[in-house]
């Protein structure tokens, strides 16, 4: 099964409107985090925002945020007033652990979203 | 000052050579990491480096040898290079488990093509 899981392969927004990216998990961990990751057509990963399981309140990271609903497993990022300079791949990851094997040292990726900005 | 960096950006080379990826760092972190991006954006570990000490070989082919001598490097050989290993790799760093929120910061990524 896979770990994230990111149904949304490309989605559109209109200039200023929000947008919200979905994504769901699955671990059986009780600890674990939640990344958002933007990468533009220029190639680079850029971090964007975390949550933590054990975290209460949804982060948030200037225009972006994170819609964490633990019971359901996802973990959906918001971006409000989307600007042009939004548009690119947009990856969900997860790292849990702590355990042994070294899973807590590595990130697992969804398969990404292509958000397109319309001006 | 670059935070993770990598060279070369592009390599372009012919099926069964060898070729090494450079990676460095400057952000004083103890973690280091090697991706895999392949042509469909999938992104996925290949290996993670704690404190020079190897840390998680993901199933990845005896031809792909990471070495680091230091904390702050980390290259990547490939050994037989085969048209499957066209990709880009990603290099990344973060601070060691338990201390924040342990982000991984990547470097620009080397497009590598066989050919």
């Amino acid at each position: 099964a896979q770990k994230i899981t990111q149904t949304q392969p490309g989605m559109f927004v209109q200039e200023k409107e929000a947008v919200t990216l979905d994504c769901t998990y699955d671990t059986s961990d009780q600890s674990y985090g939640l990344f958002w990751y933007k990468q533009p057509s220029s190639g680079e990963m850029i971090f964007l925002i975390y949550q933590g399981s054990y975290d209460e309140q949804n982060a948030t990271e200037g225009r972006y945020s994170l819609n964490f609903q633990k019971a359901r497993k996802s973990a959906n990022l918001v971006i409000s007033a989307s600007q042009l300079g939004d548009s690119a791949m947009y990856f969900c990851a997860m790292r849990e652990g702590p355990r042994s094997g070294g899973s807590n040292y590595k990130l697992t990726f969804g398969k990404g979203t292509l958000l397109t900005v319309n001006p | 000052d670059t935070a993770v960096s990598q060279t070369p950006k592009y390599l372009v080379t012919q099926m069964g050579n060898d070729k090494s990826i450079k990676c460095e760092q400057n952000l004083g972190h103890d973690t280091m990491y090697w991706y895999k991006q392949d042509s469909k954006k999938f992104l996925k570990i290949m290996f993670s480096y704690n404190n020079k000490e190897l840390i998680i070989n993901e199933t990845v082919p005896n031809r792909f040898s990471p070495k680091s001598p230091d904390k702050a490097h980390l290259n990547l050989h490939i050994n037989s290079l085969e048209l499957g290993d066209s990709a880009v790799y990603f290099c990344a760093s973060s601070s060691h488990w338990g201390t924040g929120i342990n982000e991984q910061y990547f470097g620009p990524g080397t497009r590598l093509t066989v050919t």
